[in-house]
């Protein structure tokens, strides 16, 4: 399954499938992106990061690419399962800012057994 | 090591009274960030504190929203006097060097 971020804010996919959120940003100032996962009732919850002088990073069953020509971001999660049913924002730091980050909207992932 | 933690979890107030976010950062770290989260819209930035000092708080909507960090360990967020639009999730976050944050599970506010 596969969302584009702003414009689809939800994902249904099928335990065992491989997800795929994506996230597009604006400013090419932004130099460090994130991936947060939040879960009802908590905290955006750290997933996964990349520094833009990067275009791939893989985690545990996460994978995050970047593509700085078309300021594209996207979150791969393979084998789905229903313990990764969240909220996934993508956040963007633009070097001059600090540490202030920058969210998208969030995307609604759904897991179905 | 323990987390980032704010209270109340929940508050529901009337619009015109005055109400107060605590935030207890995890231990040593400088920074310390308030974002609020609108329903269904994305998590905007409100302010950073690196120690007690204000670092950037560009994002505080207006006068009626007023952070301090005493001491530069836990942070309170007040908003005086509230308005409808002022609802919302309230997340703190605190970090030891500008990047990875921690957030906390926020406060959950409702004004009616």
């Amino acid at each position: 399954g596969e969302s584009v971020g702003l414009h689809l804010p939800t994902l249904s996919v099928q335990e065992g499938d491989n997800s795929i959120i994506n996230c597009a940003y604006s400013n090419s100032a932004s130099d460090y992106f994130i991936w947060y996962k939040q879960e009802s009732g908590k905290g955006p919850q750290f997933i996964i990061d990349i520094r833009s002088n990067m275009d791939k990073r893989q985690g545990q069953r996460v994978t995050v690419l970047l593509n700085k020509t078309v300021k594209h971001l996207s979150l791969q999660i393979a084998a789905t399962q229903p313990g990764d049913s969240a909220v996934y924002f993508c956040a963007e730091n633009r070097g001059s800012t600090l540490g202030r980050l920058y969210f998208g909207r969030g995307t609604q992932l759904t897991v179905w057994p | 090591e323990a987390g980032v933690t704010q209270f109340p979890s929940h508050s529901v107030i009337e619009k015109g009274q005055t109400v107060t976010l605590r935030c207890d950062p995890i231990s040593g770290h400088d920074n310390l960030y308030w974002y609020r989260r609108v329903m269904g819209k994305e998590i905007k930035f409100l302010l950073h504190f690196v120690k007690e000092s204000k670092q950037d708080e560009s994002g505080m909507p207006n006068n009626r929203f007023l952070a301090e960090r005493t001491g530069g360990t836990y942070s309170t967020l007040k908003v005086q006097p509230a308005e409808l639009e002022d609802s919302g999730v309230y997340f703190c976050a605190s970090s030891l060097h500008m990047g990875r944050y921690t957030f906390g599970s926020g406060t959950r506010l409702t004004v009616v």
